[in-house]
């Protein structure tokens, strides 16, 4: 079993601002790492998917990092709108080994 | 844009019936993939299936589970006979390669009674 956690667990940010979470990894054996985003009754929307130590990726206001030799990813959320209240899983997989390990998640609720 | 569909969206059962969950994963996707989360757990692997047969499986898909592409497009979970702690939401996944994103449904909620 690969231990995948996420942090915090929730949080709640206002409207405009900006905030960031966190997931580490186990760092042996690395393929990628992958960020979705979830809101209830939809599928998880696949956000990005990172492989190289120091990977940066970037989608609209949302970005993440990557650092494979310890073990972290960070998502980050700038300028926060009520539409990304959702939970953001992180997900793992190593080499030669393509199911993927999750995160509890993060959710996130933008306050207006 | 193509998605992943499945059916139905939620599905009540008496312990010991049998379910089947379906899935429609994206035409062009080759590889296939079950995953379930528990109530405040996190999601977790079932099984990987490629090629008609199954590439992996985890502990929890024991002899109660199968999986089945019986045409072209649909992709099914069996459960032969329900048990309460198999309450939980079903995911079914594809993907185009075995190291492409993998793209999710919005899964089924099963609830065993």
């Amino acid at each position: 079993i690969l231990n995948v956690e996420q942090s915090p667990q929730s949080l709640h940010v206002q409207e405009g601002d900006s905030t960031n979470f966190t997931c580490s990894f186990p760092s042996s054996n690395f393929y990628a790492l992958h960020w979705y985003r979830w809101e209830t009754a939809k599928s998880p929307e696949a956000l990005f998917v990172m492989t190289l130590n120091g990977d940066e990726k970037k989608k609209g206001r949302i970005s993440a990092t990557l650092n494979t030799k310890e073990g972290y990813s960070y998502l980050y959320i700038k300028g926060s709108q009520p539409e990304d209240s959702a939970t953001y899983l992180c997900a793992f997989n190593r080499s030669n080994d393509y199911k993927l390990s999750f995160g509890a998640g993060t959710t996130v609720t933008v306050r207006a | 844009e193509p998605e992943v569909t499945q059916t139905p969206s939620h599905q009540v059962t008496q312990m010991g019936q049998e379910v089947i969950l379906r899935c429609v994963p994206i035409s062009n996707h080759l590889y296939f993939y079950w995953y379930r989360q528990i109530l405040g757990q996190k999601v977790e692997f079932l099984v990987s299936f490629y090629n008609n047969e199954i590439s992996e499986k985890s502990e929890i898909f024991d002899d109660q589970f199968s999986v089945e592409r019986p045409d072209g497009s649909n992709f099914t979970l069996k459960i032969r006979s329900t048990k309460l702690e198999d309450s939980a939401m079903y995911f079914c996944a594809s993907s185009r390669t075995a190291t492409d994103t993998q793209y999710f449904g919005p899964g089924t909620r099963l609830t065993v009674l």
